[in-house]
């Protein structure tokens, strides 16, 4: 079974720039949720999507949002970009149950 | 494919004993580890980190052993407390590779 798959893995971007991620889950999995990780503040929630719907998230500005379409695949876009917002973004799929596969990551670098 | 593995998707434990959770990576390139505590709707919280060049950890309640050797690594938690049940995941990230996490161990504390 193929794993969790997010594109691109790399992205350079500008201050004020907006950029969209893209994960594709684990077949069969209804759950996407997206984690912004960096070396100071570690892994934070952003949130999660189920069946095109969000379900819960996490406490990021309005310039963070995300959908996922009727297949599970889930899109993550950022807005007005920050110097700040370099970090890498993970994303994770879950079966119906507590278990969440991570995908490899997208390093954004906000220039 | 899968290159950290947690191959206990649960463990219970009764209050005041041991919690060992194990974890089993492949790619010999990693050289940082991390254990994240996640409850349910919530995201991941960072709960103790170990570099290759030590083989343990310790903060508190926690203690992170590291065989490298054996590409092994495994969280202690004496004593567990029932507070402590949540889904464990471990991560590992180092090489050309960002950072790739288990599937998590559901660890179940009864009183």
């Amino acid at each position: 079974k193929a794993g969790v798959t997010q594109t691109p893995r790399y992205l350079i971007k500008t201050r004020g720039q907006q950029v969209t991620l893209s994960c594709s889950p684990i077949s069969g999995h209804r759950s996407v949720s997206w984690y912004q990780q960096t070396p100071g503040q570690g892994l934070q929630f952003l949130f999660e999507y189920f069946s095109e719907t969000q379900r819960n998230k996490g406490n990021f500005p309005g310039r963070f949002s995300g959908r996922q379409f009727s297949n599970s695949r889930s899109e993550m876009n950022v807005s007005t970009l920050e110097l700040g917002d370099s970090a890498l973004y993970l994303c994770a799929s879950s079966p119906p149950n507590y278990e969440q596969y991570f995908g490899p990551g997208t390093r954004l670098t906000v220039t | 494919d899968q290159q950290v593995k947690q191959n206990s998707p649960s463990l219970s434990v009764q209050e005041g004993r041991i919690s060992i959770l194990n974890c089993d990576y492949t790619n010999s390139m990693f050289d940082y580890f991390l254990w994240y505590k996640k409850y349910p709707a919530e995201g991941p919280t960072f709960l103790i980190s170990i570099s290759s060049i030590k083989d343990k950890n310790e903060d508190g309640r926690f203690t992170v052993f590291l065989n490298k050797s054996a590409k092994h690594l495994s969280l202690h938690i004496v004593p567990s407390q029932p507070g402590d049940s949540a889904v464990y995941f471990c991560a590992a990230s180092g090489g050309k590779d960002d950072m790739r996490f288990g599937a998590g161990t559901r660890l179940t504390v009864k009183p």
